[in-house]
């Protein structure tokens, strides 16, 4: 089941902060984050296992409520390079390990203006 | 560069014609995973292959096979071609075969057009 992100899209100006939240209808295992520029590849950002942690990159960092099935993550002081679609990607909570999938949801376009 | 290839870059074909796409992993990871990404849409998983064997599949369409070669390098191939088959086509590697723990390097994509 795909994750769902919200907001869908988002436009700051560079030195705000933003939020992006992914949200899962099943328990989940791992989150992962990742950034695609428009007509490039997916760049990774960051894992995040189920136990609640919180990881950092820079100025982008995340967290993981296990409890919600959820997981945030947030930018500040954006700059002009994190304009970009960001996706959450999600493994859910199964019996083994034999065959899970890296579901990931349908993005959030965040654009940053001077 | 994340060390992932992909041929050809932009692959232009007919309806009812099929085609293959080619992938060669970063040196040193045995897993290639495929994905399809329509446009303005998100990742699609489709099927992933670890050290030579199908590990997983998602939402890979009966018309769409893929295989791993002694290699490590991945084909996609996809026949009887419809419109609706017009997407960018990545593929991704990782060290490991379980996807909950291992970073995916994306290739930078084929772009398929269906006319």
């Amino acid at each position: 089941q795909q994750p769902v992100q919200s907001p869908q899209a988002v436009i700051l100006r560079e030195g705000e902060d933003a939020v992006i939240n992914c949200s899962s209808s099943k328990a989940l295992y791992s989150v992962h984050w990742y950034r695609q520029k428009h007509g490039e590849a997916p760049v990774f950002l960051m894992i995040l296992l189920k136990g609640g942690e919180q990881k950092g990159h820079e100025k982008i960092s995340a967290s993981f409520n296990e409890k919600k099935q959820q997981s945030s993550l947030y930018l500040t002081a954006s700059q002009l390079s994190y304009s970009g679609t960001y996706f959450c990607g999600a493994t859910v909570v199964i019996s083994n390990f034999g065959n899970e999938k890296l579901t990931f949801g349908t993005g959030t376009r965040l654009t940053i203006i001077p | 560069d994340s060390g992932v290839t992909q041929t050809p870059k932009h692959l232009i074909t007919a309806t009812g014609q099929r085609v293959t796409l080619r992938c060669s992993p970063r040196s040193g990871d045995l897993s290639v995973y495929w994905y399809q990404q329509s446009l303005d849409q998100g990742l699609q998983f489709l099927i992933q292959y670890y050290n030579g064997e199908e590990r997983a599949k998602g939402n890979i369409l009966e018309r769409f096979s893929a295989q791993q070669f002694p290699d490590l390098h991945s084909e996609l191939n996809l026949s009887s071609l419809e419109l609706g088959d017009s997407a960018l086509y990545f593929c991704a590697s990782t060290e490991g075969p379980q996807p909950a723990f291992n970073e995916q390097f994306f290739g930078p994509g084929t772009r398929l057009t269906v006319l």
